[in-house]
């Protein structure tokens, strides 16, 4: 119940196309869902988060679209640029204890070509 | 404004010995956390720290595994004795507050670990 599954493991995308990427949870307690872009060698970095009280999030290209009902979110990158290319990690958390406990998404390797 | 600082960057180790990572959160923040990222399995919180306390543990694989976190701007992750299979990456992370939606949590760039 704790799992949050995300998919695909990897994408091709050409430059100026749509990345989508999807999760999936089944606990219905979490109240809170990043997402997390990673460059190779570097440490993961919030890129856009969203709260299950909408159902969109858009900030610039990337917007988040939640079905609370499926349980499902999702990650659409429009006019997908090869700056882009990165590992997206989807999470979901709830607070408890006073600390929100992320758990994270297997990831997806992004890469847009030129 | 300098991010979480975590070192050694990279650590090369024969199993068995002991190994411990270290972690300078954002000044300020009052939550700590400890992943490990695997190909297999991905990014798994280890284990959280709020104002210095441990507040959760469960993610620790197994007893070779210990955290610490004696003041605000320092924590370590040890692991005595290690194996093959902790060879991982290991991230720190800090946020303000509860995080979430209050506070984002901000990795650092990592350590990577292989035992040999």
């Amino acid at each position: 119940q704790q799992q949050v599954k995300q998919s695909p493991q990897s994408l091709i995308v050409q430059k100026g196309g749509i990345s989508i990427i999807n999760c999936a949870y089944e606990n219905t307690a979490f109240d809170y869902f990043p997402w997390y872009q990673q460059f190779p060698g570097k440490g993961p970095a919030l890129l856009i988060a969203i709260r299950p009280d909408v159902s969109e999030k858009k900030e610039g290209r990337f917007t988040i679209s939640f079905n609370k009902s499926a349980k499902q979110f999702s990650l659409h990158i429009m006019d997908s640029q090869p700056g882009d290319s990165a590992t997206y990690f989807c999470a979901a958390s709830k607070s408890g204890t006073g600390t929100y406990k992320y758990i994270f998404g297997t990831g997806t390797r992004l890469k847009v070509l030129a | 404004d300098a991010g979480v600082i975590q070192s050694p960057r990279h650590e090369v180790t024969e199993m068995g010995q002991e190994v411990t990572l270290r972690c300078k959160p954002i000044s300020g923040h009052n939550s700590l956390f400890w992943y490990r990222q695997t190909m297999m399995r991905g990014l798994e919180l280890l284990i959280y720290f709020n104002n210095n306390v441990p507040i959760d543990d469960s993610g620790m694989p197994e007893d070779r595994f210990s955290a610490k976190m004696p003041n605000a701007s320092f924590s370590t992750l040890k692991i005595q004795p290690s194996e093959p299979r902790d060879s991982a990456v290991y991230f720190c992370a800090s946020s303000l507050g509860a995080g979430g939606p209050r506070g984002e949590q901000f990795f650092g760039p990592g350590t990577r670990l292989t035992v040999l």
